[in-house]
């Protein structure tokens, strides 16, 4: 099955400082990565994804970018608010599966 | 639009008792539905993936006659949890998706506790 690594697990950034997560998978056949932003007690909510045949996609202050040969897509989250505090999941998808990363605590500090 | 509803949204029961939490797309047909489970300050664990009309899929080590999944409908989809007891006491998250999509549409998830 899909080995998903996040790191790191707890991210603590100055507003207006950019923050940076990296997923690591290891299921050659996944083609789907998408990022979730999740606060206490909340469903997780899809700020960003990205398909297998792209290498980067930007919304406005945060961006995907994705390495299928190294495996590995990473999250980018600039002039960071305090309200970007929350848990951040990455989701590998293969066979239209998610398969969750473990999650990253960010804290944004006024 | 691709609005999932979940009911309830809490509950608390008695162990041994059965709970039966229902996901149903709102404005869509879902062809998929999944089931999530989180534990506090942990990660979503995917429980069990059901199609419309046919028998749900579980993941390793989920017991499937502990938690019972119909997919009666391309709308609705409900997880019973029987005989339940304190352990089973989590966050139960719904999702949805359509035919071929990528993405996953996800309920607003029912609080467990089990006394």
């Amino acid at each position: 099955g899909e080995n998903v690594e996040q790191h790191p697990s707890t991210l603590s950034v100055q507003e207006g400082d950019s923050a940076v997560i990296k997923c690591t998978y290891s299921d050659s056949a996944s083609n789907y990565f998408p990022w979730y932003k999740q606060e206490l007690g909340k469903r997780p909510q899809l700020i960003i994804d990205i398909r297998s045949n792209v290498g980067e996609k930007k919304d406005q202050r945060i961006a995907v970018t994705l390495n299928k040969t190294a495996k590995h897509f990473s999250l980018h989250i600039t002039e960071t608010q305090p309200e970007d505090s929350a848990v951040y999941f990455c989701a590998p998808s293969s066979w239209g599966k998610l398969q969750f990363g473990a999650g990253t605590q960010v804290v944004v500090t006024p | 639009g691709a609005v999932v509803s979940q009911h309830p949204s809490w509950v608390i029961c008695k162990s041994g008792t059965s709970v039966k939490i229902e996901c149903r797309s709102l404005d869509f047909q879902a062809t998929t539905m999944f089931w999530y489970r989180q534990f506090p300050k942990q990660s979503l664990m995917l429980m069990a993936t059901s199609n419309e009309g046919s028998k749900a899929t579980y993941e390793q080590g989920v017991e499937k006659d502990k938690f019972l999944i119909n997919h009666a409908s391309l709308t609705l989809s409900t997880l019973t949890v029987t005989s339940a007891h304190p352990e089973d006491s989590s966050f139960y998250i719904c999702s949805a998706s359509l035919l071929a999509a990528y993405e996953q549409y996800f309920g607003p998830g029912t609080r467990l506790t089990v006394t």
